[in-house]
């Protein structure tokens, strides 16, 4: 069964640099054709593709973020990361980690428990 | 980029009662379309795929139709662990967005 976990800082400052990471355990990153996404939720609303990288390292980025926005990944620690510049009070939202597999497009099958991140002084 | 509207915004429904939710897209998404339970405090859970696929465990009771622009999610029979929030989602070019939810609540 896989299971993905978020860590990092529930704080960051405005105009500093969100950094969060995703471990991923059950399965190997590296195995397999998926999609590894973040994707985020402000307090009672809805869901933001944030974006993802593919099983061969290639990224795709939300075009609404997409300056901002970096994701990484570490396959010796079976981790993908997530970097989000210049963050402001918007950035302020539960983020979660996804696992995303093609069936004709990308769907979400396993999904981290999330982790709530606030971007305040 | 595409919409997607869901609706109602908020449903109200007894348990035993059939459940119809609707996911409209502002172009044709063909039959690229998801859906996905959240219950409050939870990550997303995924319930249909390709707009009628269910997903691994998901019962019976939900299914999914539609094609182009128009998408409906049906539970035959509401049991009290589906009142939640439901979205749908679907893919843009290499871009991913989901609709604004319909809140399926006990009346």
């Amino acid at each position: 069964q896989v299971q993905l976990q978020e860590s990092g800082p529930g704080l960051v400052k405005p105009s500093q640099t969100l950094s969060l990471t995703c471990t991923v355990s059950g399965g190997s990153i590296s195995s397999g054709s998926y999609y590894w996404s973040w994707i985020r939720q402000p307090a009672g609303k809805g869901l933001e593709w944030i974006g993802r990288i593919y099983t061969s390292g290639s990224t795709n980025y939300n075009p609404s973020l997409k300056s901002r926005v970096t994701i990484s990944v570490d396959t010796s620690k079976n981790q993908f990361s997530l970097k989000l510049s210049s963050v402001t009070a918007a950035d302020t939202a539960v983020y979660y980690c996804a696992r995303g597999f093609w069936s004709g497009s990308v769907y979400f099958d396993y999904w981290g428990q999330g982790t709530l991140v606030t971007v305040s002084s | 980029e595409i919409v997607l509207t869901q609706s109602p915004a908020t449903l109200s429904l007894s348990p035993g009662e059939r459940a119809t939710l609707s996911c409209r897209a502002s172009q044709s998404v063909s039959s690229y379309l998801a859906w996905y339970q959240q219950k409050p405090g939870q990550a997303p859970r995924l319930l249909i795929y390709d707009a009628s696929n269910r997903a691994t465990g998901i019962p019976a009771r939900f299914s999914g139709s539609g094609s182009g622009t128009d998408f409906t999610l049906t539970i035959s029979s509401l049991e009290p662990e589906d009142f939640a929030v439901y979205y749908c989602q679907q893919r843009s070019n290499w871009s991913y967005t989901f609709g604004q939810g319909t809140k399926l609540e006990i009346k």
